[in-house]
């Protein structure tokens, strides 16, 4: 199964433009890049899914390496309701069926 | 619409005890799946199901199960309760299954269990 690696933490100012990185050197062939975000005392929110290349919504771009063994979100122009906790998240399939693995998840602190 | 309910929202059980949680997904979602989240840790995936059939399991011990009624609807059973088993569980739902890659889930606000 895949595996994420994701920093403890970042810390951040209004208007800037936050990177986080995440390292899934295990990630199989059909496996997606998922990134959520979750506020305390509640469930995780979906941001953005890319297999390769570069993904772009209304609220981040997810960069994804030719060998897909990184990812990095990218949030533009970050302001103080940005501070949450973010997860990676890789799709993996075995034998069992379908599992999902979360990392510990990256804490953006954003201050004004 | 309404999002994905879970219930109950808290609530405290004894260590030996026996607990059901609930979950009904988004209208039209017929993709469940069951993740425990430990305080300061990520949601740790525990089970998938998909048209009432179990589609993916996590590594939890038996003492776990669920199941997916006709409605999609699902429920989380959880035996012989350990002080360990504290936590927010919470219930995610999507539209669609795949085997491979991740359909984009929604999670309901969870049910915070405490085993005293």
């Amino acid at each position: 199964l895949a595996k994420t690696t994701q920093p403890i933490s970042m810390d951040s100012y209004e208007g800037q433009e936050v990177n986080i990185t995440c390292s899934h050197n295990n990630i199989a062939t059909n496996d997606y890049i998922t990134w959520y975000q979750q506020f305390p005392s509640q469930g995780p929110r979906f941001i953005i899914q890319g297999y390769k290349t570069k993904v772009t919504n209304e609220v981040a771009s997810l960069f994804i390496p030719a060998d897909r063994k990184s990812s990095t979100l990218s949030l533009p122009r970050v302001s103080l309701s940005d501070t949450a906790v973010y997860y990676c998240l890789v799709g993996s399939s075995s034998t069992g069926g379908f599992k999902t693995i979360f990392g510990a998840g990256t804490r953006l602190f954003v201050k004004a | 619409d309404a999002g994905v309910t879970q219930s109950p929202t808290h609530l405290i059980k004894t260590r030996g005890q026996q607990v059901t949680l609930r979950c009904s997904p988004i209208s039209g979602h017929k993709s469940v799946s069951w993740y425990q989240q430990v305080l300061g840790q990520g949601p740790q995936f525990i089970f998938q199901y998909y048209e009432k059939e179990e589609r993916g399991r996590g590594n939890f011990p038996d003492r776990f199960s669920a199941r997916q009624f006709p409605n999609y609807s699902s429920e989380l059973n959880v035996n012989a309760l350990l002080l360990g088993d504290s936590a927010l569980y919470l219930c995610a739902s999507s539209l669609r299954y795949s085997r491979d890659n991740i359909a984009e889930q929604y999670f309901g606000p969870g049910t915070r269990l405490t085993v005293t």
